[in-house]
């Protein structure tokens, strides 16, 4: 079993419909959550980061995270083209090293 | 871009020749990391640093050796390139240390091709 799981895109959204994202983990004392986009050619870009449990909102996106579930999504509302992009889930432990552990990514792409 | 430089950019090599790439920041991160991105995977931890001369492995160093002279620089080396070390590298640095608030964000990118 991956540490981090991603589900299998690619995904395909029509312009402004939501988008959801997932991402499971593995290791139950992982304290910190990221959401990055990485546009082709181009560096990973943080997007969200998620501390606690619950939802944490910024403008259309929206992270949410389930400690019991070992669970953490990723919604986009009013999706557009310009969101066309591989979303990468990351996961922390809560360890000095500051080490992520990332999924393998899905990619989305929003349809004018 | 949090001050991320590397170089070079792109590189096309041979079979079994050293090859060194430089991570270059600007703010007096403490951690650097290297990464690498294959087709189809998310970013692998090659090696990472926590200060001056102070390092430790990833989950894919086999092949790889780092060094951290300064601050602001982390050279990842490849001793003798072999093409399955074809890939994209990343570095990243941490800002932000509080528990809550720790994030990592990445450099432009090297684009490896050894041949």
């Amino acid at each position: 079993q991956k540490e981090v799981e991603q589900n299998s895109g690619p995904l395909s959204v029509p312009e402004g419909a939501i988008a959801s994202l997932n991402c499971t983990y593995s290791d139950r004392v992982s304290q910190s959550f990221f959401w990055y986009r990485q546009y082709s050619g181009k560096s990973p870009e943080l997007i969200m980061s998620i501390y606690s449990n619950g939802d944490k909102e910024d403008g259309r996106f929206t992270a949410q995270l389930n400690k019991a579930s070992q669970y953490v999504s990723l919604l986009i509302r009013d999706s557009q083209p310009s969101d066309s992009a591989t979303y990468l889930c990351a996961v922390r432990l809560g360890t000095n090293a500051g080490k992520s552990t990332f999924g393998d990514g899905t990619t989305l792409t929003v349809k004018p | 871009d949090a001050g991320i430089t590397q170089s070079p950019r792109h590189k096309v090599t041979e079979t079994g020749t050293p090859v060194t790439l430089r991570c270059h920041q600007t703010e007096n991160h403490r951690y650097m990391y290297w990464y690498r991105q294959d087709p189809g995977h998310g970013l692998r931890l090659i090696h990472y640093s926590y200060g001056v001369k102070d390092t430790d492995k990833g989950e894919v160093s086999d092949g790889y050796s780092v060094s951290r002279s300064k601050t602001e620089d982390f050279l990842l080396t490849l001793e003798s390139a072999t093409s399955s070390q074809t890939s994209v590298y990343f570095c990243a640095i941490r800002a932000g240390l509080a528990a809550n608030t720790d994030t990592q964000y990445f450099g432009p990118g090297t684009r490896l091709t050894v041949l």
